[in-house]
């Protein structure tokens, strides 16, 4: 079945460095790929989308990149502040009536 | 950018009662929209795809009857929980996708049901 993985333990950075996070996915060929911040008790907020025929899209101080070889997209924020401090769930989507999956999320925390 | 706005907010509600959750495109029209499911610290778990004019599309192992979807015009969508029970607790989010415009899936702000 479709999977999608991201890592569930939260991650930790000291305010002004750069953030990655890892999306990796099976037995899925999606058309596109989508990154969504959440809040606490709050809905997703669309952030970026790529495609399978791009390597990397940027975004002001977001950056994704998209191995359709290796299944992964990685999600980097530079110049990360504590506003950034959220949960970034990984989305999967395709044509053709395909659905999008979510990912269980990544919780990052900036530190001042 | 495009706005779906989602009502309530909270709600809490005693076992055996049914509630109604609204969920509107405020600046398109959306033949689709999705209705989610999602408990503390997991992902948004697709429930039903509801479509203008016709009846939904529901996700293996979502009741129908339990989770009623009615999609009556081009911007809004309703989930009623009949007959709600304490495991029906969770935060139910809506997404509609502006299909003129970019595509974008737009979500709600989320309902957190809490039944007693």
């Amino acid at each position: 079945s479709q999977k999608i993985e991201q890592n569930s333990e939260a991650l930790n950075i000291q305010e002004g460095k750069t953030a990655t996070l890892t999306c990796n996915y099976t037995n899925y060929s999606p058309a596109y790929l989508q990154w969504y911040r959440q809040d606490p008790g709050r809905g997703p907020v669309f952030l970026l989308l790529i495609r399978e025929n791009e390597k990397e899209k940027r975004k002001e101080r977001l950056k994704v990149t998209f191995d359709t070889t290796l299944k992964q997209s990685l999600f980097h924020i530079t110049a990360s502040q504590p506003a950034d401090s959220a949960t970034y769930l990984c989305a999967l989507g395709g044509t053709g009536g395909f659905k999008t999956i979510f990912g269980a999320g990544t919780r990052l925390f900036v530190k001042a | 950018g495009a706005v779906v706005s989602q009502h309530p907010s909270r709600v809490i509600c005693k076992s055996g009662t049914s509630v109604k959750i609204e969920c509107r495109s405020l600046d398109f029209q959306a033949t689709t929209m999705f209705w989610y499911r999602q408990f503390p610290k997991q992902s948004l778990m697709l429930m039903a795809t509801s479509n203008e004019g016709s009846k939904a599309t529901y996700e293996q192992g979502v009741e129908k009857d339990k989770f009623l979807i009615n999609h009556a015009s081009l911007t809004l969508s309703t989930l009623t929980v009949t007959s709600a029970h304490p495991e029906d607790s969770s935060f139910y989010i809506c997404s509609a996708r502006d299909e003129i415009a970019s595509g974008e899936l737009f979500f709600g702000e989320g309902s957190r049901l809490t039944v007693l």
